[in-house]
Formats: C-alpha cells, structure tokens, sequence
C-alpha cells in the first residue's frame, strides 16, 4: 500500500490561497489520492479524490503531477473555519475491498 | 437522510467489561469501517468490510471482533476492555467502485473511557 508524506503544519492568511502538499513516491497506478480534513475531534470530512487529472470542486482543487508521486490541495481563498487537520490519503486494497488509511496529516492553521 | 449514525455517543467502562459500539448508515453503501483516534493522534484502522458477510482486519484489530449481517448495520465489539482501548471511535461508510464518488461518509464519533 502507498504511503503519504505531509509536512506537519503550515500557516496560512485568511483570505489567501492555502496550498498543502503531499509525496506519495510509491503509489500504483489504480490507486486514489485522496484528501480529507478534521476539524477540531469532529470525524473527518471528505473533500476531494483523483486518479491522475486535476481535480476541482466547491471546497478545493487537487493538483496531481504527471508521475503522480505527488499532490498539492489548493484552498483558493481560506477562512479560519478553514483551520484544521488534513489527510492526504491512498486507497488500501484487501479482501474486503478497499478502505482508507490515514497517516498524521497537516494541521493548517489559518490566522486574519 | 441521518447519514452514518453511532452509538453511544460517550461511554466509561470498567476495566474486562465488554460492550458493542454501534454503527448504522441509511445510503445503501456497500463499504464501512472502523477507526479510533488516540488523543493527539491521527486515526488507525480497526476493520473493514465491502458488503454483509465480508470483513477484514485494519491496522489495529486485536481486542476488537466486527460482523456485517446487513449492509446498513456494522457493529464493534470490545471482547474484554482495557485502559488502552480509551480512545474515539469512528465509523465511516462508503459506495464500492464504479460510483462517480468514492468518499467515505464518517459517524460523529464514539468517546469511550476505560477506567
């Protein structure tokens, strides 16, 4: 199964873009990256997955680069609710399917 | 639509005791799974299962017995406690491949004390 590799914090202006990195060197070609977050001791909160193409939604986007041993989340404009945990996360394959596991994430602190 | 619902939302055990935690979604999905988080730490598997009658063991399994017998239900059972085991607990639920979206929906978490 890939690990991930993110730093462990990060600060981040309110209102500026919050670009959070992750390495994930050994990955598969069929395996996810995914991305959640956990604000405060609330379960976590999906945001966003890709497989190889960029990725963009309401909450984010997801950067993947060519070799896709590696990924940036893109927060274009955080708020301090934006202040939390986040995983960078690979899909773990067994016989019961896949579920995910979660390595020790980013804390972003966002400040005004 | 309650989503993926677990109970209780606190507990304190006795040390040997045995409880389960319960787990229930209502979206029809075919994954879920169980994790605990330490305080300070990041969430470590527990078990996991794709459909009724199929599990597996996580990260951290030992101490803990799961089944599935319906896809909506997905229970933990704590064999005998120990203060090791204090701990949050959450359970997280998903649709299998081939679905447009592969996140998991997580519970809001069981607190548990073993005393």
């Amino acid at each position: 199964d890939a690990k991930t590799t993110q730093p462990t914090s990060m600060d981040c202006a309110e209102g500026r873009a919050a670009n959070l990195p992750c390495n994930h060197s050994t990955i598969s070609g069929n395996e996810y990256v995914y991305w959640y977050r956990q604000i405060h001791s609330q379960g976590p909160q999906y945001i966003i997955h890709g497989l190889k193409n960029n990725e963009t939604n309401e909450m984010a986007s997801l950067i993947i680069t060519e070799d896709r041993k590696s990924s940036t989340l893109i927060l274009p404009h955080a708020t301090l609710r934006d202040t939390a945990v986040y995983y960078c996360i690979v899909r773990v394959g067994g016989q019961a399917g896949t579920a995910l596991i979660f390595g020790k994430g980013t804390t972003l602190s966002v400040s005004s | 639509n309650a989503g993926v619902t677990q109970t209780p939302k606190f507990q304190v055990l006795k040390t040997g005791q045995s409880m389960t935690l319960q787990c229930a979604q209502d979206m029809n999905h075919e994954y879920m799974s169980w994790y605990r988080q330490d305080p300070g730490m990041g969430l470590r598997l527990i078990h996991y299962s794709v459909g009724a009658g199929i599990t597996d063991q996580g990260e951290v399994p030992n101490g803990y017995n799961v089944s599935r017998s319906t896809t909506e239900d997905f229970p933990l059972r704590l064999l005998s406690a120990a203060p090791s085991q204090t701990s949050v607990y959450f359970c997280a639920s998903s649709y299998s491949g081939g679905r447009r979206s592969y996140g998991y929906t997580f519970g809001s978490g069981t607190r548990l004390t073993v005393v």
